[in-house]
């Protein structure tokens, strides 16, 4: 089943504890992405990758990192959380292809507490 | 990327059909409009995109006027199980506009039985 994945789905931490939410798809897309949903502030991305080792910054990047060593694999990494990093994460991927109309496919959700 | 404008919330009954307006005044020549569909506590799924004129699927229909400077998603007798958060993107293939998406904060549709 095509599908995107992510891992873990709820988690608790405390601040400054570093954490890696992790991404997978089987869709071979080249193109994926990370949100991050907050009540009233709609979903806003926080970074995005065009393909292999090539990643770049959304909206609201600060405090998060994200890396891109295989095509179906980006996590995403906070090296040090803080309590207003708590919030719902998606992980989202789409072709990403030249000509392509890119519907995205997302993950089931992260729902992420900090401490 | 063009900006777009969608009402904030919309209340309908059972039975009713909806129709949700996005405003994208900007829009360009080559940019393609996408809505998308977020239940409660999970990811946004893709219901229809459109260019221009009409779109229909077996979910919903996609109006676009002639000057594409607004867009309509029309939902036929909506049920309880419609009500959710409705997002209007509009732009071109990721690949031709660098990779940002804008979602914003979509329309939360609420339907009364």
């Amino acid at each position: 089943e095509a599908q995107v994945t992510q891992n873990p789905r709820y988690l608790i931490t405390v601040t400054g504890k570093k954490l890696t939410v992790t991404c997978s798809q089987n869709m071979n897309h080249e193109y994926m992405s990370w949100y991050r949903q907050d009540p009233g502030l709609g979903l806003r991305q926080i970074y995005y990758s065009m393909n292999v080792e090539v990643t770049d910054k959304g909206d609201v990047p600060e405090g998060y990192k994200v890396s891109r060593k295989e095509k179906r694999n980006f996590p995403l990494i906070l090296e040090s959380p803080s309590p207003n990093q708590t919030s719902l994460y998606f992980c989202a991927s789409s072709l990403g292809l030249a000509g392509n109309t890119d519907t995205q496919y997302f993950g089931p959700g992260t729902r992420l507490t900090v401490l | 990327l063009a900006k777009t404008t969608q009402p904030i919330s919309m209340d309908s009954y059972e039975g009713q059909e909806v129709n949700i307006t996005c405003s994208h005044n900007n829009i360009a020549t080559n940019d393609y409009i996408t809505w998308y569909q977020q239940f409660p506590s999970q990811g946004p799924r893709f219901i229809i995109q459109g260019y221009k004129t009409k779109v229909t699927n077996e979910v919903a229909s996609l109006f676009i006027p002639a000057d594409r400077k607004s867009s309509t998603l029309s939902l036929p007798r909506v049920s309880l199980s419609d009500t959710a958060v409705y997002y209007c993107l509009v732009g071109q293939a990721l690949y031709n506009q660098g990779g940002k998406l804008i979602f914003g904060q979509g329309t939360e549709l609420s339907v009364k039985p």
